[in-house]
């Protein structure tokens, strides 16, 4: 079946660090990719859809200049988390789907920790 | 945020028993209802979805039940395991919006 691959898995670095979190779609490919942003025993909050070949979209309250988001091709979309700060700690999620009303297929997740 | 209503938000169930979580959206342009399901430390996995043409889908042990009018579909587990034992996200897409999630325990 579709499968979405996430890398990396587990992200511990210094405070001011940028850090770089890779989707890969590996069967199909995918116009559109979702970023979701979950914390303890809470749900998914969508961040922002990344869109193959133009700018991204966030939602209201995410910071794009923070979490930047570059989807340079139809299999892969990178999420890039400058100057990372403690409060930026989560398990980030990333989805893709063939359209937008078809199943999604989610990554294990990046759990990020900033120290 | 959430455009969607879920609960409850916690349940616990005695294996075999069945499972019952509801949810509520919003937005009459949505039209495709998934649910999914994620353990610790991993991402969400589809578990079952409908499209508001039907009012019923079932796929082994589990059937989605979708009311149109009241805007509103539930996920049913029959004969629940403890392998159910996970947090189950419903969602409503075109808007990629998800229910705040009911962490189910099936005790043996």
């Amino acid at each position: 079946g579709a499968v979405v691959s996430q890398h990396p898995s587990w992200v511990i670095c210094k405070s001011g660090t940028s850090v770089k979190i890779e989707c890969r779609s590996l069967d199909f490919q995918a116009t559109t990719m979702f970023w979701y942003r979950q914390f303890p025993k809470q749900s998914l909050m969508l961040m922002a859809t990344s869109n193959e070949g133009s700018k991204a979209t966030y939602e209201q309250g995410v910071e794009k200049d923070k979490f930047l988001i570059n989807h340079a091709s139809l299999t892969l979309s990178t999420l890039t988390v400058t100057s990372a700060h403690p409060e930026d700690s989560s398990f980030y999620i990333c989805s893709a789907g063939e359209g937008v009303n078809q199943p999604q297929h989610f990554g294990d997740g990046t759990r990020l920790s900033i120290l | 945020q959430q455009q969607v209503k879920q609960s409850p938000q916690s349940l616990i169930v005695q294996k075999g028993g069945i499972s019952i979580i509801n949810c509520a959206y919003e937005n009459t342009a949505f039209d495709y209802f998934p649910w999914y399901q994620q353990f610790p430390g991993k991402g969400p996995a589809l578990l079952i979805a409908i499209r508001p043409d039907v009012s019923e889908k079932k796929e082994g042990r589990f059937t989605i039940s979708f009311n149109k009018s009241a805007k509103q579909f539930s996920l049913h587990i029959m004969d629940s395991q403890p392998g159910d034992s996970a947090t189950y996200f419903c969602a409503a897409h075109n808007d990629m919006r998800f229910g705040a999630g009911t962490r189910l325990t099936v005790k043996p």
